[in-house]
């Protein structure tokens, strides 16, 4: 069974510039997340999904971040324009209904010049 | 302020030796889960606990949730040099759908 893809892996921009992730959570899974990852510190929720519903996105800077899930599939996180203070890691989880558990993808890694 | 905190924050152990990583919550947990992360990766899941008191083990690594469910500790016997990486608790805050986790404690084990 594939697991929670995600990309790119890496990507670098200079500030003011447009980013976007993309995100394939596993098949079946009706919610995902995405997360925050600074360095040396734990992932924060940026939003959590219900199918095609955002459910939790009060953590999710709206002034520069949108995301969607148009189909309750797939996912992309945007960032317009990035800020310097915006590289992290972007995670992204899934997990079923029945279930707790969060299956993660490996994040992009993102550096903001 | 963290709402959870985990401790040591970092931790270097000989081969072969045993070590305690504890995480702490102010409000009862509906579940308290364990992930362990390697640099670069993503998260995996270890275990999760949600009974008072439950306790569960995955190889070498054990897990303990106390009775009023504000504290876990993750336990490594005979720590080999695989078991390195970043140990992180993420939890549910009862009665809320907030999920949160904590710092991360890194491991290292040397050979």
């Amino acid at each position: 069974e594939a697991g929670v893809v995600q990309s790119p892996r890496y990507k670098i921009i200079e500030k003011k510039q447009p980013v976007a992730f993309w995100c394939n959570p596993i098949s079946g899974h009706n919610t995902l997340y995405w997360y925050l990852q600074n360095l040396g510190q734990g992932p924060e929720l940026l939003i959590r999904y219900e199918n095609e519903e955002a459910v939790d996105d009060s953590q999710l800077p709206k002034d520069r971040f949108s995301a969607e899930r148009l189909k309750g599939v797939d996912s992309t996180l945007k960032i317009q324009p990035a800020e310097l203070g915006d590289s992290a890691v972007y995670l992204c989880a899934s997990s079923n209904p029945d279930s707790h558990e969060q299956f993660f993808g490996p994040g992009t890694r993102l550096t903001v010049l | 302020s963290q709402e959870l905190e985990q401790s040591p924050q970092s931790l270097i152990v000989q081969e072969g030796k045993n070590l305690t990583i504890n995480c702490t919550s102010s409000k009862t947990l509906y579940g308290l889960y364990w992930y362990k992360q390697k640099y670069g990766e993503g998260l995996i899941f270890l275990m999760m606990l949600q009974k008072g008191g439950e306790e569960k083990s995955h190889e070498k690594i054990t897990a303990k949730l106390d009775e009023k469910k504000q504290q876990s500790s993750l336990h490594i016997t005979a720590s080999q040099p695989s078991h390195a990486g970043i140990y992180l608790c993420g939890a549910d805050i009862w009665g809320t759908y907030k999920y949160i986790f904590g710092t991360g404690t890194r491991l290292k084990v040397l050979a």
